[in-house]
């Protein structure tokens, strides 16, 4: 069976850092580019990241950028996505989600929340 | 960046009716635009890739069209599964959803 398994979320309080992974299983990884969406509470799904198959072009929301950092080990089917100096604004659903060429974002995790409060 | 408009924000409906929804590019994004179905505290679930192809699985009441920067996705016969909240997503440059349209019963 093809899934997708995130970890790693949590309470943290701001100016803190997470490292979220997403085991990946029933698939070959290293064929797929791989991505991290979040969903804040109540609210709409945002692209927060990307990563190519062999993690050679990446991309990052404005959002982020400068303070997120995704990889991936395509010996260990794993993705991550190391969050640094967290805000408020970052408490959402984390889903790590799998993408191939045309066929858009068609496997997701079940997601994992993170939650950035004092 | 670019970005995606999806309208109507709400929409009600009847079981059995045909509904549409829009959604619009702040530039050309050609046919990479896919369709998305969400229900509360599940993953999102593709229905449509690549403008109008439809995923494996996914019923055929559902259907995608448009090109360039106008797109819309039809439900041909409203089905009790299908309310839900609905996004559109460009993967044309990195990528951006749509603020999403919740489908509700009338």
């Amino acid at each position: 069976e093809v899934q997708l398994v995130e970890s790693g979320g949590g309470l943290v309080q701001p100016g803190g850092s997470l490292r979220l992974s997403c085991a990946a299983s029933g698939f070959t990884f290293a064929n797929y580019d791989m991505n991290w969406v979040r969903q804040a509470p109540g609210k709409g799904l945002e692209s927060v990241s990307y990563i190519s198959a062999s993690s050679r072009t990446i991309y990052y929301a404005d959002s982020v950028k400068g303070r997120f950092t995704i990889s991936r080990d395509n010996a260990k089917n794993s993705l991550y996505l190391q969050m640094n100096s967290l805000r408020d604004e970052d408490t959402a659903v984390y889903f790590c989600a799998r993408q191939y060429y045309d066929l858009a974002f068609n496997v997701w995790g079940q997601g994992t929340m993170v939650t950035v409060s004092s | 960046d670019i970005q995606m408009t999806q309208s109507p924000p709400t929409l009600s409906a009847s079981v059995g009716d045909r509904v549409t929804i829009t959604c619009r590019a702040s530039q050309s994004i050609s046919s990479w635009l896919a369709w998305y179905q969400q229900k509360p505290g599940k993953a999102p679930k593709l229905l449509i890739y690549m403008a109008s192809s439809l995923e494996s699985g996914v019923p055929s009441r559902f259907s995608g069209s448009g090109s360039g920067t106008e797109f819309t996705l039809t439900i041909s016969s409203l089905q009790p599964d299908d309310f839900a909240t609905y996004y559109c997503q460009q993967y044309n440059s990195f990528s951006t959803f749509g603020q999403g349209t919740k489908l509700e019963i009338k």
